[in-house]
C-alpha cells in the first residue's frame, strides 16, 4: 500500500462508548496530524506529532486522546463523545516542516 | 478569527466554462498558498500551490493568480469538466518550519454540468 491509510472508514458510536481511529502512512514522513472536517467549516487542526512527539494540541477536549507509537502510525482514542463530535476525521502526514500535507480518506464518525 | 476567507461557498459552471474561486488573507507572514481538491469520500489532495514571489502559476487547466498587495489569491479552472466537480480549499501557511501548519478556507463546492 502507498499513501496514508485510515481505518475504519465509517464508525457509529454511542456517547458512552470507547473507540479508536487508526492511521498509517507509507510515505516515510516524520510528521503526522489529526484534522476534523465539519460541514461548511474550515478544516480544524487537532494534533501534530513530529518524530513521535506531540508538538501541538489545538485546545482539543480531553475526550480525544492521540497516540503516536512511531512515525508511521497515529491513533485517535475516543471516549464519552458528544453528538457535535460527529464529523470526518482526517489524518495527514508531511516530511518535517514541508508545507505539503498528504491526507488519508478519513473516518466518518457518527455519535448517537 | 478566520485566517483565510474563501468565496463563493458553491459554484455551478457549464462544461467548457471558467471556474473562479477567490481567497483572501490578512497575515503577511504567510508565504505559501496551496489549493487542495477533495472528491466525495476522499481526503483533500494538493492540486497546485504558489509562493508570493510570483504573480501567477499555471499547471495544465489550473492557474493560481496572486495579488500580494491586495492579499488575495484565486484559482482559475479553464475549460471546466464534469470530472472537476469537487470541493476546493485554499490554504496558507507562514514561512519556516511550520510542521504543516496550514490555515484552510471553508471550501467551495464546484459542480460542472455537462
Amino acid at each position: 500500500e502507498t499513501g496514508v491509510t485510515q481505518t475504519p472508514r465509517h464508525l457509529v458510536m454511542g456517547m458512552t462508548n470507547k473507540k479508536s481511529l487508526k492511521c498509517e502512512q507509507h510515505l516515510g514522513h516524520n510528521a503526522m496530524y489529526w484534522y476534523k472536517q465539519s460541514a461548511k467549516k474550515p478544516l480544524e487542526l487537532m494534533f501534530v506529532y513530529n518524530f513521535k512527539e506531540q508538538t501541538e494540541n489545538n485546545s482539543v477536549p480531553s475526550r480525544f486522546s492521540p497516540e503516536c507509537p512511531n512515525s508511521s502510525h497515529l491513533f485517535l482514542h475516543l471516549h464519552t463523545l458528544q453528538p457535535e463530535d460527529s464529523a470526518l476525521y482526517l489524518c495527514a502526514s508531511s516530511q518535517g516542516g514541508a508545507p505539503t500535507l498528504h491526507f488519508g480518506n478519513g473516518t466518518r464518525l457518527t455519535v448517537t | 478569527q478566520q485566517q483565510v476567507k474563501q468565496s463563493p461557498q458553491s459554484l455551478i459552471v457549464q462544461k467548457g466554462g471558467i471556474s473562479i474561486i477567490n481567497c483572501a488573507y490578512e497575515n503577511t507572514a504567510f508565504d505559501y498558498f496551496p489549493w487542495y481538491q477533495q472528491f466525495p469520500g476522499k481526503g483533500p489532495a494538493l492540486l497546485i500551490a504558489i509562493r508570493p514571489d510570483v504573480s501567477e502559476k499555471k499547471e495544465g487547466r489550473f492557474t493560481i493568480s496572486f495579488n500580494k498587495s491586495a492579499k488575495q489569491f484565486s484559482l482559475h479552472i479553464m475549460d471546466s469538466q464534469p470530472g472537476d466537480s469537487a470541493t476546493y480549499f485554499c490554504a496558507a501557511t507562514p514561512g519556516g518550519s511550520t510542521l504543516g501548519r496550514l490555515y484552510f478556507g471553508r471550501g467551495t463546492q464546484l459542480t460542472v454540468w455537462p
